[in-house]
């Protein structure tokens, strides 16, 4: 079976412009949760969906959004991009949200880097 | 907040050599615990997980991890280290209402030849 993918791998943006990074779970998976990962740091937690709906959001600023699709697939879209907003997305899928037990998959991420 | 620290940015071994990744937890109550390995360019992997009843655990790659409630800690060992094991290790605890994931800074290992 497939693991969780994301696409594009690689972007290259400049500053203001808006990105829009995609994400497929796992088969069966029914949540997907977003993390950025500055260089030199852990990853830092961006949002979770589950069954569409928004269940949980970190503290970033409202330039960040993101949605899931019935497939459960999703994206997160970040506008008017800042320097600071360098770093790997990554996306982890599980068969549900919240729950200490629920075990997070994550996918090979997406490199954005803003110039 | 849960929250879990790591205090070795960086660490070197020789192949062949023991090892043990450090990390201190946060949290009241008996807590959740992760561990992961990112290998340069890839996503994260999960090494292993503490829940609850034996305090030692036994993940994949040859790794375990002792969760000692006394000292707050649930360190990463490894009897003996392969080259292939140079990447970056992170410590997790699940927090928040969607009980999403909070990582530590990470370890980075080096192996030496």
């Amino acid at each position: 079976d497939a693991g969780v993918t994301q696409s594009p791998t690689h972007l290259i943006k400049t500053r203001g412009q808006h990105v829009t990074l995609r994400c497929s779970p796992i088969s069966g998976h029914k949540s997907v949760s977003w993390y950025q990962q500055v260089l030199g740091q852990g990853p830092q937690f961006i949002f979770q969906y589950y069954e569409k709906e928004e269940r949980g959001r970190g503290n970033f600023p409202d330039r960040f959004s993101a949605r899931q699709f019935p497939n459960y697939s999703s994206e997160l879209n970040v506008n008017a991009l800042l320097l600071g907003d360098s770093a790997l997305y990554l996306c982890a899928s599980s068969l549900s949200a919240g729950g200490n037990h629920n075990e997070q998959f994550f996918g090979p991420g997406t490199r954005l880097t803003v110039l | 907040a849960q929250s879990v620290t790591q205090p070795d940015i960086h660490i070197t071994v020789s192949e062949g050599a023991s090892l043990e990744l450090r990390c201190n937890y946060s949290y009241g109550a008996t807590p959740y615990l992760f561990w992961y390995v990112q290998s340069p360019g890839q996503g994260l992997q999960l090494l292993l997980k503490y829940f609850s009843g034996d305090t030692l655990v036994q993940g994949i790659k040859g790794f375990e991890a002792e969760f000692k409630r006394s000292q707050s800690s649930f360190n990463l060992r490894k009897p003996s280290v392969h080259w292939s094991d140079a990447a970056e290790y992170f410590c997790a605890v699940p927090s928040g209402s969607a009980r999403q994931l909070t990582f530590g800074s990470g370890t980075q290992l080096t192996v030496l030849p």
